[in-house]
């Protein structure tokens, strides 16, 4: 059974652009969380989807968005690259009901602004 | 706001021996309190997950407590072997996580 899939595993831009990384939750999972972890620092929530929609979100700026698909999976965009938005983005796939189970999270994409 | 934290110091322990660590909030009242285990370059791992009215949970070499009235969760690995040498993440829970910054554990044979 394939646990949560992330793409790309590592990409560089430059400050500016645009960027948008991939999250395939885990089997039966329908819940997506994205979370951004700086070097040394426990990850910081970004935000959840759940039936497509936003449910919740963390302290950041509109620079970041993200979409929910039929199929669950899910895309984190974020806009204007800054140098402090390099980090690695962690993906979670979680059940609405179950959470008892705890999250699963994928690899991350190591994210580096230059 | 909403603050959780870890062990500030990285943890060295002797091969055998138990391994305790902290994490204290403030600030909230979580349903759920979760401990991760983080490899280098990795995502973290869900170890155990104990409940606001639960004192304490264990998983083979593994133990939580967790004190509502104290705001802390204390989690143990009795037995430590190098191979539990990473970074352990708290984390809280209210239908979002909310993590510390994590304890460093070294495992020394």
């Amino acid at each position: 059974d394939a646990g949560v899939t992330q793409s790309p595993t590592h990409l560089i831009k430059t400050r500016g652009q645009q960027v948008t990384l991939r999250c395939s939750p885990k089997s039966g999972h329908d819940t997506v969380s994205w979370y951004q972890q700086a070097l040394g620092q426990g990850p910081q929530f970004i935000f959840q989807y759940y039936e497509e929609e936003e449910r919740q979100r963390g302290n950041f700026p509109d620079r970041f968005s993200g979409h929910q698909f039929p199929n669950y999976s899910s895309e984190l965009n974020v806009n204007a690259l800054l140098l402090g938005d390099s980090a690695l983005y962690l993906c979670a796939s979680s059940m609405t009901k179950g959470r008892s189970n705890g999250y699963t999270f994928g690899s991350g994409t190591r994210l580096t602004v230059v | 706001s909403q603050k959780i934290e870890q062990n500030s110091e990285a943890l060295n322990i002797q091969e055998g021996k138990t391994a305790t660590l902290t994490c204290n909030y403030t600030n909230y009242s979580p349903a759920y309190l979760q401990w991760y285990r983080q490899d280098p370059g990795r995502g973290p791992v869900f170890l155990l997950l104990i409940r606001e009215n639960e004192k304490e949970k264990r998983k083979e070499r593994l133990k939580v407590t967790f004190d509502t009235t104290l705001k802390q969760s204390l989690f143990h690995i009795t037995a430590s072997q190098p191979a539990d040498s990473a970074t352990y993440l708290c984390a809280l829970e209210g239908g979002k996580l909310i993590f510390g910054q994590g304890t460093e554990l070294s495992v020394k044979p």
